[in-house]
Protein backbone atom coordinates (compact mmCIF):
# COMPACT_ATOMS: atom_id res chain seq x y z
CA UNK A 1 0.00 0.00 0.00
CA UNK A 2 1.67 3.54 -1.29
CA UNK A 3 -1.28 5.30 -0.97
CA UNK A 4 -2.09 8.74 1.28
CA UNK A 5 -6.06 9.25 1.62
CA UNK A 6 -7.48 11.97 2.03
CA UNK A 7 -11.35 13.24 3.00
CA UNK A 8 -13.62 14.27 1.85
CA UNK A 9 -12.67 15.37 -2.25
CA UNK A 10 -14.52 18.69 -2.06
CA UNK A 11 -15.32 20.76 0.47
CA UNK A 12 -17.18 23.94 1.10
CA UNK A 13 -17.79 25.51 4.35
CA UNK A 14 -19.13 29.48 5.51
CA UNK A 15 -16.99 31.35 7.15
CA UNK A 16 -18.37 30.60 10.39
CA UNK A 17 -18.17 26.59 10.17
CA UNK A 18 -16.21 24.41 11.60
CA UNK A 19 -15.05 21.27 9.59
CA UNK A 20 -12.36 18.57 9.44
CA UNK A 21 -10.02 17.51 6.72
CA UNK A 22 -8.98 13.88 7.08
CA UNK A 23 -5.56 11.84 5.90
CA UNK A 24 -4.01 8.30 6.55
CA UNK A 25 -1.13 6.24 5.19
CA UNK A 26 -0.24 2.62 6.01
CA UNK A 27 3.42 2.68 4.50
CA UNK A 28 4.66 2.82 8.15
CA UNK A 29 5.90 6.46 7.73
CA UNK A 30 7.02 8.57 10.56
CA UNK A 31 6.45 12.19 9.10
CA UNK A 32 3.76 13.73 7.83
CA UNK A 33 3.14 16.83 6.15
CA UNK A 34 0.43 19.46 5.27
CA UNK A 35 0.86 21.59 2.30
CA UNK A 36 -1.03 24.45 0.42
CA UNK A 37 -1.28 25.26 -2.74
CA UNK A 38 -3.73 27.70 -4.24
CA UNK A 39 -4.25 27.70 -8.33
CA UNK A 40 -1.29 28.69 -10.70
CA UNK A 41 1.01 28.67 -7.47
CA UNK A 42 2.83 25.94 -5.98
CA UNK A 43 2.84 23.67 -3.12
CA UNK A 44 3.74 25.54 0.05
CA UNK A 45 4.23 24.07 3.40
CA UNK A 46 1.96 24.58 6.67
CA UNK A 47 3.29 21.85 9.10
CA UNK A 48 5.11 18.87 9.67
CA UNK A 49 4.64 15.99 12.26
CA UNK A 50 7.05 13.98 13.54
CA UNK A 51 6.71 10.58 15.29
CA UNK A 52 3.44 12.38 16.20
CA UNK A 53 4.83 15.88 17.37
CA UNK A 54 4.50 19.11 15.89
CA UNK A 55 7.82 19.74 14.50
CA UNK A 56 7.32 22.58 11.79
CA UNK A 57 4.52 25.33 12.10
CA UNK A 58 5.39 27.85 9.05
CA UNK A 59 3.54 31.00 10.67
CA UNK A 60 0.22 29.21 9.78
CA UNK A 61 -3.12 31.42 11.07
CA UNK A 62 -4.43 29.69 14.64
CA UNK A 63 -7.48 29.24 12.39
CA UNK A 64 -6.11 26.12 11.32
CA UNK A 65 -5.13 23.55 13.94
CA UNK A 66 -3.12 20.61 13.12
CA UNK A 67 -4.13 17.55 14.89
CA UNK A 68 -1.80 13.76 14.76
CA UNK A 69 -4.12 11.12 16.92
CA UNK A 70 -1.27 8.44 15.72
CA UNK A 71 1.48 7.38 13.25
CA UNK A 72 -1.41 6.80 10.04
CA UNK A 73 -3.51 9.97 10.69
CA UNK A 74 -2.90 12.94 10.39
CA UNK A 75 -6.47 16.19 10.64
CA UNK A 76 -6.53 19.36 9.72
CA UNK A 77 -9.31 21.45 11.83
CA UNK A 78 -10.36 24.69 10.41
CA UNK A 79 -12.60 27.01 11.77
CA UNK A 80 -13.45 30.41 11.33
CA UNK A 81 -11.95 30.57 7.77
CA UNK A 82 -11.94 33.22 5.19
CA UNK A 83 -12.44 33.17 1.36
CA UNK A 84 -8.75 33.72 0.69
CA UNK A 85 -8.23 30.06 2.34
CA UNK A 86 -9.99 28.78 -0.50
CA UNK A 87 -7.23 26.31 -1.95
CA UNK A 88 -6.42 22.30 -2.34
CA UNK A 89 -4.91 20.97 0.67
CA UNK A 90 -2.38 18.53 0.33
CA UNK A 91 -1.33 15.76 2.86
CA UNK A 92 1.76 14.25 2.46
CA UNK A 93 4.26 11.47 4.23
CA UNK A 94 7.73 10.16 4.27
CA UNK A 95 10.07 7.68 5.66
CA UNK A 96 11.38 10.48 7.90
CA UNK A 97 11.31 14.11 8.02
CA UNK A 98 14.44 13.92 5.60
CA UNK A 99 11.89 15.33 2.42
CA UNK A 100 13.81 12.38 0.14
CA UNK A 101 10.48 10.88 -1.21
CA UNK A 102 7.10 12.43 -0.24
CA UNK A 103 4.22 10.86 -0.89
CA UNK A 104 1.11 13.12 -1.55
CA UNK A 105 -2.55 12.55 -1.21
CA UNK A 106 -4.67 13.95 -3.64
CA UNK A 107 -6.07 16.81 -1.93
CA UNK A 108 -9.16 18.23 -0.36
CA UNK A 109 -10.43 20.98 -2.49
CA UNK A 110 -11.78 23.40 -0.24
CA UNK A 111 -14.00 26.48 -0.75
CA UNK A 112 -15.00 29.38 2.21
CA UNK A 113 -17.81 31.42 1.77
CA UNK B 1 10.92 35.83 -3.75
CA UNK B 2 11.22 32.50 -5.65
CA UNK B 3 13.96 30.27 -4.39
CA UNK B 4 13.13 28.29 -6.98
CA UNK B 5 11.58 28.95 -10.81
CA UNK B 6 10.36 27.47 -13.32
CA UNK B 7 10.14 30.18 -16.04
CA UNK B 8 7.69 27.98 -18.78
CA UNK B 9 4.69 27.43 -17.87
CA UNK B 10 4.03 24.88 -20.56
CA UNK B 11 5.66 22.90 -23.14
CA UNK B 12 4.50 21.21 -26.20
CA UNK B 13 6.21 17.99 -27.54
CA UNK B 14 5.41 15.57 -30.32
CA UNK B 15 5.19 11.95 -29.26
CA UNK B 16 8.67 10.25 -29.44
CA UNK B 17 10.64 13.10 -29.13
CA UNK B 18 12.93 14.88 -26.21
CA UNK B 19 11.02 16.96 -23.83
CA UNK B 20 13.42 18.88 -21.85
CA UNK B 21 11.68 20.70 -18.21
CA UNK B 22 13.86 23.14 -16.99
CA UNK B 23 14.31 24.58 -13.12
CA UNK B 24 16.68 27.18 -11.67
CA UNK B 25 17.14 27.68 -8.04
CA UNK B 26 18.62 30.58 -5.92
CA UNK B 27 19.15 29.19 -2.57
CA UNK B 28 22.75 27.92 -2.38
CA UNK B 29 22.25 25.54 0.97
CA UNK B 30 19.68 23.62 -1.71
CA UNK B 31 21.36 20.15 -1.51
CA UNK B 32 18.79 17.93 -3.03
CA UNK B 33 16.33 18.44 -5.75
CA UNK B 34 13.71 16.52 -6.88
CA UNK B 35 11.01 16.47 -9.46
CA UNK B 36 7.06 15.42 -9.51
CA UNK B 37 4.58 14.91 -11.86
CA UNK B 38 0.78 15.85 -11.16
CA UNK B 39 -2.33 14.54 -13.34
CA UNK B 40 -5.50 16.82 -12.69
CA UNK B 41 -7.50 16.54 -9.49
CA UNK B 42 -4.27 14.11 -8.48
CA UNK B 43 -1.60 14.82 -5.54
CA UNK B 44 2.02 15.25 -7.33
CA UNK B 45 3.65 11.77 -7.90
CA UNK B 46 7.63 11.62 -6.81
CA UNK B 47 9.18 11.11 -10.03
CA UNK B 48 13.02 11.66 -9.53
CA UNK B 49 15.70 12.93 -7.44
CA UNK B 50 19.30 14.25 -7.21
CA UNK B 51 21.39 15.11 -4.66
CA UNK B 52 24.16 18.03 -4.82
CA UNK B 53 27.30 15.91 -5.16
CA UNK B 54 25.84 14.16 -8.37
CA UNK B 55 25.33 16.09 -11.90
CA UNK B 56 23.49 13.44 -13.22
CA UNK B 57 20.93 10.58 -12.52
CA UNK B 58 18.74 8.48 -14.38
CA UNK B 59 16.14 6.37 -14.30
CA UNK B 60 14.48 4.58 -17.25
CA UNK B 61 13.04 7.68 -19.65
CA UNK B 62 14.13 10.08 -17.02
CA UNK B 63 17.08 12.10 -16.42
CA UNK B 64 17.81 14.93 -14.54
CA UNK B 65 20.70 16.83 -14.82
CA UNK B 66 22.37 19.21 -12.84
CA UNK B 67 24.53 22.50 -13.15
CA UNK B 68 25.20 23.61 -9.34
CA UNK B 69 27.63 26.41 -10.72
CA UNK B 70 24.39 27.77 -13.01
CA UNK B 71 22.35 26.65 -10.40
CA UNK B 72 20.43 25.47 -12.81
CA UNK B 73 18.03 21.21 -13.62
CA UNK B 74 16.56 20.00 -15.69
CA UNK B 75 15.06 16.99 -16.50
CA UNK B 76 14.74 15.15 -19.96
CA UNK B 77 12.52 12.72 -20.89
CA UNK B 78 12.88 10.77 -23.93
CA UNK B 79 10.91 9.53 -25.85
CA UNK B 80 8.36 11.20 -24.70
CA UNK B 81 4.62 9.30 -24.76
CA UNK B 82 0.88 10.83 -24.55
CA UNK B 83 1.06 9.45 -21.18
CA UNK B 84 3.59 12.01 -19.60
CA UNK B 85 1.12 15.15 -20.45
CA UNK B 86 1.14 16.64 -16.77
CA UNK B 87 2.11 19.34 -14.61
CA UNK B 88 5.80 18.65 -13.90
CA UNK B 89 7.06 20.25 -10.09
CA UNK B 90 10.90 20.98 -9.83
CA UNK B 91 11.28 21.30 -5.74
CA UNK B 92 14.20 21.72 -3.34
CA UNK B 93 15.54 21.33 -0.09
CA UNK B 94 18.64 21.08 2.30
CA UNK B 95 19.78 18.84 5.05
CA UNK B 96 18.10 20.86 7.84
CA UNK B 97 14.87 22.00 6.07
CA UNK B 98 13.37 19.41 7.92
CA UNK B 99 10.45 18.58 5.35
CA UNK B 100 10.45 21.58 4.08
CA UNK B 101 10.02 21.25 0.12
CA UNK B 102 10.16 24.85 -1.93
CA UNK B 103 8.52 23.80 -5.13
CA UNK B 104 8.75 25.96 -8.24
CA UNK B 105 5.68 26.85 -9.89
CA UNK B 106 4.89 24.17 -12.18
CA UNK B 107 5.22 23.52 -16.25
CA UNK B 108 2.46 21.93 -17.94
CA UNK B 109 3.51 19.30 -20.33
CA UNK B 110 1.72 18.38 -23.43
CA UNK B 111 2.80 15.06 -25.64
CA UNK B 112 1.07 14.89 -28.70
CA UNK B 113 0.69 11.73 -30.54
Amino acid sequence: DTEVTQTPKHLVMGMTNKKSLKCEQHMGHRAMYWYKQKAKKPPELMFVYSYEKLSINESVPSRFSPECPNSSLLNLHLHALQPEDSALYLCASSQDVSPRKLFFGSGTQLSVL
Amino acid sequence: DQQVKQNSPSLSVQEGRISILNCDYTNSMFDYFLWYKKYPAEGPTFLISISSIKDKNEDGRFTVFLNKSAKHLSLHIVPSQPGDSAVYFCAACYGGSQGNLIFGKGTKLSVKP
